[in-house]
């Protein structure tokens, strides 16, 4: 079993639409807990990090954590063009600063 | 420097070649990342540092690899007996605690 997984995708949405993306980890010791972004190319950038159960909002973002299901998703509202990338799961693990990667999942959003 | 900086850009060595990759991370991160992504891959952790201490080596694939870190900045990976399977996007990240990792722009190696 892997450490973080993801769907790899791609995930197709329509402009406008919501698009979900869902990662599962297999530490319980996991504390942190990270989206990133990647655009081809490119280095991943920080999207949203989330340490405690609920949700947590920032602009168009909302990542959700359930600790208890071991699950960690991204909601992306009124998805644009420039939001198609891969987006990366990232979670601590090992009991400290250890930052694991899921394989991520490439969204493409279609005008 | 305002990021990471993060040289050679590319490398290309013929196979069984030893290479050097650096990382100058961002001043005052006390922590330093080491990954390597294939293409089409996600990120493979390979080694952590805080300071100059390692606390997890195990990701680093064989013995052929190896990392340090000195004075608390800057770090090098270096490859010895290049194999193909090497090739790939080394990045580095930096960061001042358990927060964001600030990447730099990658070593992309090909060996062949």
């Amino acid at each position: 079993q892997k450490e973080v997984e993801q769907n790899s995708g791609p995930l197709s949405v329509p402009e406008g639409a919501i698009a979900s993306l869902n990662c599962t980890y297999s530490d319980r010791g996991s504390q942190s807990f990270f989206w990133y972004r990647q655009y081809s190319g490119k280095s991943p950038e920080l999207i949203m990090f989330i340490y405690s159960n609920g949700d947590k909002e920032d602009g168009r973002f909302t990542a959700q954590l359930n600790k208890a299901s071991q699950y960690v998703s991204l909601l992306i509202r009124d998805s644009q063009p420039s939001d198609s990338a891969t987006y990366l799961c990232a979670v601590t693990a090992g009991g400290y600063n250890k930052l694991i990667f899921g394989a991520g999942t490439r969204l493409a959003v279609h005008p | 420097g305002a990021g990471v900086s993060q040289s050679p850009s590319n490398k290309v060595t013929e196979k069984g070649k030893d290479v050097e990759l650096r990382c100058d991370p961002i001043s005052g991160h006390t922590a330093l990342y080491w990954y390597r992504q294939s293409l089409g891959q996600g990120l493979e952790f390979l080694i952590y540092f805080q300071g100059n201490s390692a606390p997890d080596k195990s990701g680093l694939p064989s013995d052929r690899f190896s990392a340090e870190r000195t004075g608390g900045s800057v770090s090098t990976l270096t490859i010895q007996r290049t194999q193909q399977e090497d090739s790939a996007v080394y990045l580095c990240a930096s960061t001042e605690g358990a927060g964001e990792l600030f990447f730099g722009e990658g070593s992309r190696l090909t060996v062949l």
